[in-house]
């Protein structure tokens, strides 16, 4: 079982480049979340999709945007990386929006230098 | 807005019992959950407990819920060394809109 799939692994940006992080799952859920983590402030939402075609702001959503792209994918963008946004970055889904339950892809470290 | 604290490390022996501790602040929250975090992998969650229980057992797990003083812990008897992994609380608010992470408690455990 797959669950929650995200590419890449790793990646080393410059500040100003742009990237997208892709995110897929496999368990048909509706509701789909990124989050980063930075080191003692555990997981902050940056955006999230209730179900397909809705997106909405989370915590810290300033530098990124998303996109939908049907049940399955949730793409998040940097369009111009900054220092500040070297973190790893989680893809969540669930069930349903505000289900009990959400599941967690393995991560992405992105560093911009 | 809501806040969600942990202390940062706990340590102990292989067989004793490891009790994590969480604050929150947020008294509308519905459901509590613990989440681990092993080295260089995603969050799987471990257990979670609804707002109108005062403690939940799961083998090894215990969790304690005091909705009064918003304190929320998890015990973990006889700890092992595959334990070893920081765990995460996290409440869900009424709204359910979304997940409020603690910082995270980074568990040792020493053979």
């Amino acid at each position: 079982n797959a669950g929650v799939t995200q590419t890449p692994k790793f990646q080393v940006l410059k500040t100003g480049q742009s990237m997208t992080l892709q995110c897929a799952q496999d368990m048909n859920h509706n509701s789909m979340y990124w989050y980063r983590q930075d080191p003692g402030m555990g997981l902050r939402l940056i955006y999230y999709s209730a179900s397909e075609g809705t997106t909405d702001k989370g915590e810290v959503p300033n530098g990124y945007n998303v996109s939908r792209l049907n049940k399955r994918e949730f793409s998040l963008r940097l369009e111009s990386a900054a220092p500040s946004q070297t973190s790893v970055y989680f893809c969540a889904s669930s069930e349903a929006y505000g289900g009990t339950e959400a599941f967690f892809g393995q991560g992405t470290r992105l560093t911009v230098v | 807005g809501e806040d969600v604290e942990q202390s940062l490390f706990l340590s102990v022996r292989e067989g004793d019992s490891s009790v994590i501790n969480c604050t929150y602040t947020d008294s509308s929250s519905t459901y509590l959950y613990w989440y681990k975090q092993e080295p260089g992998a995603g969050l799987q969650l471990l257990t979670y407990i609804f707002s109108n229980m005062d403690m939940k057992q799961d083998q090894r797990l215990t969790v304690l819920l005091n909705k009064k003083d918003k304190h929320l812990s998890l015990r973990i008897a006889d700890t092992q060394t595959g334990d070893s992994a920081i765990y995460f609380c996290a409440e869900r608010d009424n709204a359910g809109n979304m997940l409020t992470f603690g910082g995270g408690t980074r568990l040792m455990v020493k053979p």
